[in-house]
C-alpha cells in the first residue's frame, strides 16, 4: 500500500525567504509525484508533478519540487516566499502501474508566510 | 477557475435527511473522482467513475453512492445523514484514469448536519 507522510503541520516562514514544505512518500516500484495548493475555501490546485526524468520540477506560481529517489522525499521549495503564498499544501502518491489508480494524499501541511 | 463545477456550494440539512451533490467535469475529462475534507480525517477518497462506469472505491460508507451519467456529471447522495458527515465535499475530474494524470478540483459542497 502507498501512503505519505507530510511531517510538519505549519510552516512558518518570512516573506522574502526561501520556504520548503515536506513530503516522504512510500510506494513500490517508481512513484508519480504531485503537490496541490488549497485557498480558504477553494478546491484544491495543481502545482507541478513528477512523473519520470529530471529530478528538479518546476510548476506554477514559482515553485519548484525535488524528487530525491534515495530518501523517498518530494520536498516543495521556493526561493523567496509571498505572503500571498499562505494555503494548506498537499503531497500526493500515485503508483506507476497496477493496483489502484488513486492518489494517496498527505494531510496537508499550513504555509504561513509573515510579511 | 479549474473547469470544474459544484452545486451546491452550500447545504445545511438536518440528520436523517438525504441531499444529493452535483459535479459537472471538465469538457473532455472523463474521469470523476469524489473526496471528503473534515478538519480530523483530511482528504478521504470516496469513489471514482471513468466513463459512466465505477472504476475505484474508497473509504465509502453505504449510506452514501454516486453514479455518473451519459454526459459525464456525477451525483454524490448522501441518506441518512448524521452529524459526522458535516464536512466539505469536493469533486475531481482528469482526463483519463491514468497514474500521471493531475486532478482538477472544484470548489466543494460545504454540507452542515444539525
Amino acid at each position: 500500500a502507498q501512503s505519505v507522510a507530510q511531517p510538519e503541520d505549519q510552516v512558518n516562514v518570512a516573506e522574502g525567504n526561501p520556504l520548503t514544505v515536506k513530503c516522504t512518500y512510500s510506494v513500490s516500484g517508481n512513484p508519480y509525484l504531485f503537490w496541490y495548493v488549497q485557498y480558504p475555501n477553494r478546491g484544491l490546485q495543481f502545482l507541478l508533478k513528477y512523473i519520470t526524468g529530471d529530478n528538479l520540477v518546476k510548476g506554477s506560481y514559482g515553485f519548484e519540487a525535488e524528487f530525491n529517489k534515495s530518501q523517498t522525499s518530494f520536498h516543495l521549495k521556493k526561493p523567496s516566499a509571498l505572503v500571498s503564498d499562505s494555503a494548506l499544501y498537499f503531497c500526493a502518491v500515485r503508483p506507476p502501474s497496477g493496483g489502484s489508480y488513486i492518489p494517496t494524499f498527505g494531510r496537508g501541511t499550513s504555509l504561513i508566510v509573515h510579511p | 477557475d479549474s473547469g470544474v463545477t459544484q452545486t451546491p456550494k452550500h447545504l445545511i440539512t438536518a440528520t436523517g435527511q438525504r441531499v444529493t451533490l452535483r459535479c459537472s467535469p471538465r469538457s473532455g475529462d472523463l474521469s470523476v473522482y469524489w473526496y471528503q475534507q473534515s478538519l480530523d480525517q483530511g482528504l478521504q477518497f470516496l469513489i471514482q467513475y471513468y466513463n459512466g462506469e465505477e472504476r475505484a472505491k474508497g473509504n465509502i460508507l453505504e449510506r452514501f453512492s454516486a453514479q455518473q451519467f451519459p454526459d459525464l456529471h456525477s451525483e454524490l447522495n448522501l441518506s441518512s445523514l448524521e452529524l459526522g458527515d458535516s464536512a466539505l465535499y469536493f469533486c475531481a475530474s482528469s482526463v483519463a484514469r491514468g497514474q500521471s494524470s493531475e486532478q482538477f478540483f472544484g470548489p466543494g459542497t460545504r454540507l452542515t448536519v444539525l
